[in-house]
């Protein structure tokens, strides 16, 4: 049961170009989410986030939508830069029990950016 | 800056061995975790823990337990080593950003 799908394994973009991964979500209970971004051979580091109470967050070239009707968020490069090549992860938080700061994470994008 | 160590970088063990990977952490967080991250999959929680010597169960438990002796200190063992288990192991500290993670670990089971 996969609650957070990232439904493209890859991606890849011109660069200078705009980047845009997609990320869809199917619990309600999630009001957090999270971009992280991995290189190979490192652990992930964070991005960018987002609260439910937001439709968008803005952070230098990264950009992230949130569509809550849809269960929907994506994020934006604008522009795109060949360092930016990696994996990109969504992750999502909020999804009750008695989980606490517990993220569910979706499969990863890789995103190639060419010169 | 938060930092979180894993002991090791690779490890290659032999089916059957009971493996432990390490993780620290240097700002007192209370949250830690430990994921595995397989291609096509994602990262998949297996275990995490909130306090010293408190656990909870993830989305894949099986085959591994932990140990949360110390608030800086989580452990990962795998009981009984199995080719299925495979993977890049990562551990993570929950800071106001989310998780902060360590390199993590690329165990071959051979």
């Amino acid at each position: 049961d996969q609650q957070v799908k990232q439904n493209s394994p890859s991606l890849s973009v011109q660069e200078g170009r705009i980047s845009i991964l997609n990320c869809d979500y199917t619990n309600s209970m999630f009001d957090y989410f999270l971009w992280y971004k991995k290189y190979p051979a490192e652990g992930p580091t964070f991005l960018i986030s987002i609260s439910s109470i937001k439709d968008k967050n803005e952070d230098g070239r990264f950009t992230v939508f949130l569509n809550k009707s849809a269960k929907h968020l994506s994020l934006h490069i604008v522009p795109s830069q060949p360092g930016d090549s990696a994996v990109y992860f969504c992750a999502a938080s909020g999804g009750g029990g008695t989980s606490y700061g517990k993220l569910t994470f979706g499969q990863g994008t890789i995103l190639t950016v060419h010169p | 800056d938060v930092k979180v160590t894993q002991s090791s970088r690779y490890l290659v063990k032999r089916t059957g061995e009971k493996v432990f990977l390490e993780c620290v952490q240097d700002m007192d967080h209370e949250n830690m975790f430990w994921y595995r991250q397989d291609p096509g999959l994602g990262l998949r929680l297996i275990y995490f823990s909130y306090d010293v010597k408190m656990k909870e169960k993830g989305d894949i438990p099986e085959g591994y337990s932990v140990s949360r002796e110390k608030k800086e200190r989580f452990s990962l063992i795998l009981e009984s080593a199995s080719t299925n288990q495979t993977s890049m192991y990562l551990c993570a500290s929950e800071s106001n950003y989310g998780y902060t993670f360590g390199s993590g670990t690329r165990l071959t089971v051979v």
